[in-house]
């Protein structure tokens, strides 16, 4: 079964530090995918980033990295030098990609508060 | 249309009363999602349709919770005879297809409180 593990209940850092958010991820498919959503206080989600299990490179977007490990489980997301507006609830996700038709599940979320 | 639509936004209901959420997906997308997110909590999945496919009900809670799909269009989530624990954030989400190979999107949620 797929499951994701999202530790850190919440965090809190001091603009311009560098944070770290933590994924665990199980699943018993040899193909499936990774994904990031930020939900801001607006409550929409909104789609960061999808990694499928073939590609380990790691991804840089602008003040945004992500750190996928197989051999860990592991789908870390970093944010550099931190900003107010990068406070949200994030949320890491899972898909499996056999037998198919299987619907994202979500990690329970991390809560980033960047005080100013 | 250029996103995923809502409707209402905000619900307040009474307690045992029936409520309707509808969401329009963005056009073309065949796969049409239905979670719920419990204030503080992650994402539950409750249902899902692709395409004329027979729909995964799997995650629903109860026989109270319904949803049905026009075509590849419009879908509404049937809530009967609400109770308090179904307060939430009802989130509709489409995507081009099934699978993790898609990414969805996702629209602003209907905010349901059981009064």
């Amino acid at each position: 079964a797929q499951k994701v593990t999202q530790a850190q209940t919440e965090i809190s850092v001091v603009e311009k530090e560098d944070v770290t958010l933590d994924c665990v991820y199980e699943t018993r498919d040899t193909t499936y995918y990774l994904f990031w959503y930020k939900q801001p206080p607006s409550g929409e989600l909104v789609f960061l980033i999808r990694r499928n299990s073939f590609d380990e490179q790691n991804e840089i977007s602008g003040r945004y990295s992500w750190n996928f490990q197989k051999s860990t489980s592991s789908f870390n997301f970093t944010i550099t030098a931190s900003q107010v507006v990068d406070s949200a609830v994030y949320f890491c996700a899972l898909s499996e990609a056999y037998p198919g038709n299987t619907p994202l599940v979500f990690g329970k979320g991390t809560r980033l508060s960047v005080i100013a | 249309g250029a996103g995923v639509s809502q409707s209402p936004s905000n619900k307040v209901t009474e307690k045992g009363k029936d409520v309707e959420l509808r969401c329009d997906p963005i056009s073309g997308h065949t796969a049409l999602y239905w979670y719920r997110q419990r204030l503080g909590q992650g994402l539950e999945f409750l249902i899902y349709f692709q395409g004329n496919s027979a729909p995964d009900k799997s995650g629903l809670p109860s026989d109270r919770f319904s949803a049905e799909r026009t075509g590849e269009s419009v879908s509404t989530l049937t809530i009967q005879r609400t109770q308090q624990e179904d307060s939430a954030v009802y989130l509709c989400a489409s995507s081009l297809g099934t699978g993790g190979g898609y990414g969805y999107t996702f629209g602003s949620g209907t905010r349901l409180t059981v009064v």
